[in-house]
């Protein structure tokens, strides 16, 4: 079974471009989340679908982000436009369902740097 | 105050000996907690879940929770240099939102 995988695995852009991260989750797994990891700090959730709905968008960081997950089944996060801050490492997950004993399985990441 | 609270490290443990990693969190009605391991680079994994006080024991390793203290830890016995990785404490939020709130990590060191 292929796990998450995440697109690109690096990118580089300058202050002010527009990057496009994509997620694919396990095939089946409704839920999907995307996080990030700004350097020395800790993986913060970003937010949740389940299927093709946000459930929780609480941790966007404002309104350049911005989640798509049409037809329920992979997911894009694009940041536009992008501000030095934005550099981290983002990760995606997915599981079969949204409960506390569900695991969440983490993809290998997107590494975004803005210059 | 940070919600998961983990120290940095690095903690340097020879190879045989138990590695003791500690976090603690703010949230007293959380309800689940993880342990997952990262390697220089990789994606985080699973490797423990605990829900109830007490001890969980899977291989080599051991969870604890402590409620009442807002404490968990993980006890890795016969640590090997293959268990060297950063080790992320993991709570879930069981207020309105499901979502996991991770700490900064702890970053183990295993000495051959």
């Amino acid at each position: 079974e292929a796990g998450v995988t995440q697109f690109p695995s690096h990118s580089v852009i300058e202050k002010g471009q527009t990057v496009t991260l994509r997620c694919d989750p396990i095939s089946g797994h409704d839920n999907l989340y995307w996080y990030r990891r700004v350097m020395g700090k800790e993986i913060k959730f970003l937010l949740h679908f389940v299927k093709e709905s946000k459930q929780d968008e609480s941790g966007m960081p404002n309104n350049r982000f911005l989640a798509e997950r049409t037809g329920g089944t992979y997911s894009t996060l694009k940041v536009q436009p992008a501000e030095l801050e934005d550099s981290g490492v983002y990760f995606c997950a997915s599981s079969h369902s949204a409960h506390s004993y569900n695991e969440q399985f983490f993809g290998p990441g997107t590494r975004l740097t803005v210059l | 105050q940070k919600e998961v609270e983990q120290n940095s490290g690095p903690l340097s443990v020879p190879e045989g000996a138990i590695a003791s990693l500690n976090c603690t969190y703010s949230d007293r009605v959380s309800q689940s907690f993880f342990w997952y391991r990262q390697y220089s680079g990789k994606s985080p994994e699973l490797i423990m879940s605990i829900y109830s006080n007490g001890d969980k024991e899977d291989g080599r390793f051991t969870a604890q929770l402590n409620k009442a203290s807002q404490y968990v830890s993980l006890l890795i016995r016969d640590s090997q240099p293959s268990d060297s990785a950063t080790y992320l404490c993991a709570v879930w939020d069981s207020g309105g939102y499901q979502k996991v709130t991770f700490g900064t990590g702890t970053k183990l060191q295993v000495i051959p």
